[in-house]
């Protein structure tokens, strides 16, 4: 099983909404990650776990909110996000580390009204 | 700022025509770099790596040269074909340290 699975694939929110975004791997792999995506711009990475550690937070404001409950799922928590936080969501696991060959989800695609 | 670019956002290619995206990174920090190819509401799907230690690496269709002197890194594609038609994104990394950034992306077609 070489896919990671992301629910839900679109999420529209309004700014006083509580919502999570859910990543899931089966591949054994030990690093996940999560990155935002605007249009016509690059993935921008956002937060990384190793062994379910936290090891990078790239100044990512606090309404974004990660969770890595085990090796194998990896939730991000919304709350009082903003309408420029509207984006495609993407998460990735490898097998150890950054530089490794990562594998991507489809994405979930939020909207902030 | 962007540590990695892709100058040119888009290329257009006949089938069986050579394909050759250009990447550059301003961080010699950098040691490993990778290719990405998204489609429309997928992720990007890994296509080839390269450690700072090598110039080149070939995988099929897929060879992917670097000048570490230029700080640069292309991806060529032998021969083009309709299905590459997708967005490109070079990725440079510290295998070390906790970097990683995707460049800006050229948008592929291949026309049949």
């Amino acid at each position: 099983d070489t896919e990671v699975t992301q629910t839900p694939k679109h999420l529209v929110m309004g700014m006083t909404n509580k919502k999570s975004l859910k990543c899931e791997q089966h591949m054994g792999h030990r690093a996940m990650y999560w990155y935002k995506q605007k249009a016509k711009k690059p993935p921008e990475l956002m937060f990384v776990y190793s062994y379910e550690k936290l090891s990078i937070n790239e100044s990512v404001p606090s309404r974004f909110s990660p969770e890595c409950p085990n090796s194998s799922l990896l939730n991000l928590h919304l709350h009082a996000l903003q309408p420029e936080d509207s984006a495609l969501y993407l998460c990735a696991s490898s097998q150890l580390r950054l530089a490794n060959e990562q594998f991507f989800g489809p994405g979930t695609r939020l909207t902030v009204l | 700022d962007q540590q990695v670019k892709q100058n040119s956002p888009s290329l257009s290619v006949q089938e069986g025509r050579i394909s050759i995206l250009n990447c550059d990174y301003t961080n010699s920090m950098f040691d490993y770099f990778l290719w990405y190819k998204k489609y429309p509401a997928e992720g990007p799907t890994f296509l080839i790596s390269i450690s700072s230690i090598k110039d080149k690496n070939e995988d099929g269709r897929f060879t992917v040269f670097l000048n570490k002197s230029a700080k640069h890194l292309s991806l060529h594609i032998v021969p083009s074909q309709p299905g590459d038609s997708a967005v490109y994104f070079c990725a440079a990394s510290s295998f070390t340290g906790n970097q990683f950034y995707f460049g800006t992306g050229t948008s592929l077609t291949v026309i049949p």
